[in-house]
């Protein structure tokens, strides 16, 4: 039973604009979500972070949103990059040391 | 400095082989996991491994899974009698010690069983 959903499988983004990646979860105890970055035959790299008692975290061109009401989490791109192209896992953990992830989305930025 | 390695980063071996897998850790990271990641599904938690603690091999699928950390280093992850629906990527990351802490992956190994 997968508890980290990303929905939507691939996302095409015009270089410059906003890319926003989304990520549900079902299990309420989760209370530090991460998002990771991933090239083609490269190992997930860590991007960015928040814990659950916050509701934005900012790092550059980064930011993650959480919705806890909703059980929803979304990390904007402003602006997209070429090098910005890759999959993003969104990650989540209950006070523990498992992490559940979702099974990524492919971002593409077209130049 | 160096990041985590593993090794093979392919293997395609035939149905009931054994295969094992080789992870390196950061050097003074003391925690380690092994994922696996088949296509078009999140990476799944297999095993964890704390200094000298006992390992968390809750998410090891069956019992032909087993893993091992040799020295609180370099670790091994045997499939035995593989299948083909253990085709996948096997990902190893470390951490140096406490749960908040991001996870450095490897660059995975993935595996083909004919």
């Amino acid at each position: 039973d997968q508890q980290v959903k990303q929905n939507s499988p691939s996302l095409s983004v015009q270089e410059g604009r906003i890319s926003i990646l989304n990520c549900d979860y079902t299990n309420s105890m989760f209370d530090y979500f991460l998002w990771y970055k991933k090239y083609p035959a490269e190992g997930p790299t860590f991007l960015i972070s928040i814990s659950s008692i916050k509701d934005k975290n900012e790092d550059g061109r980064f930011t993650v949103f959480l919705n806890k009401s909703a059980k929803h989490l979304s990390l904007h791109i402003v602006p997209s990059q070429p090098g910005d192209s890759a999959v993003y896992f969104c990650a989540a953990a209950a006070n523990d040391y498992k992490l559940s992830f979702g099974a990524g989305t492919t971002v593409t930025v077209r130049a | 400095g160096a990041g985590v390695s593993q090794s093979p980063s392919n293997k395609v071996t035939e149905k009931g082989k054994d295969v094992e897998l080789r992870c390196d850790p950061i050097s003074g990271h003391t925690a380690l996991y092994w994922y696996r990641q088949s296509l078009g599904q999140g990476l799944e938690f297999l095993i964890y491994f704390q200094g000298n603690s006992a390992p968390d091999k809750s998410g090891l699928p069956s019992d032909r899974f087993s893993a091992e950390r040799t020295g609180g280093s370099v670790s091994t992850l045997t499939i035995q009698r593989t299948q083909q629906e253990d085709s996948a990527v096997y990902l190893c990351a470390s951490l140096p010690g406490t749960a908040s802490d991001t996870q450095y992956f490897g660059p995975g190994t993935r595996l083909t069983v004919l």
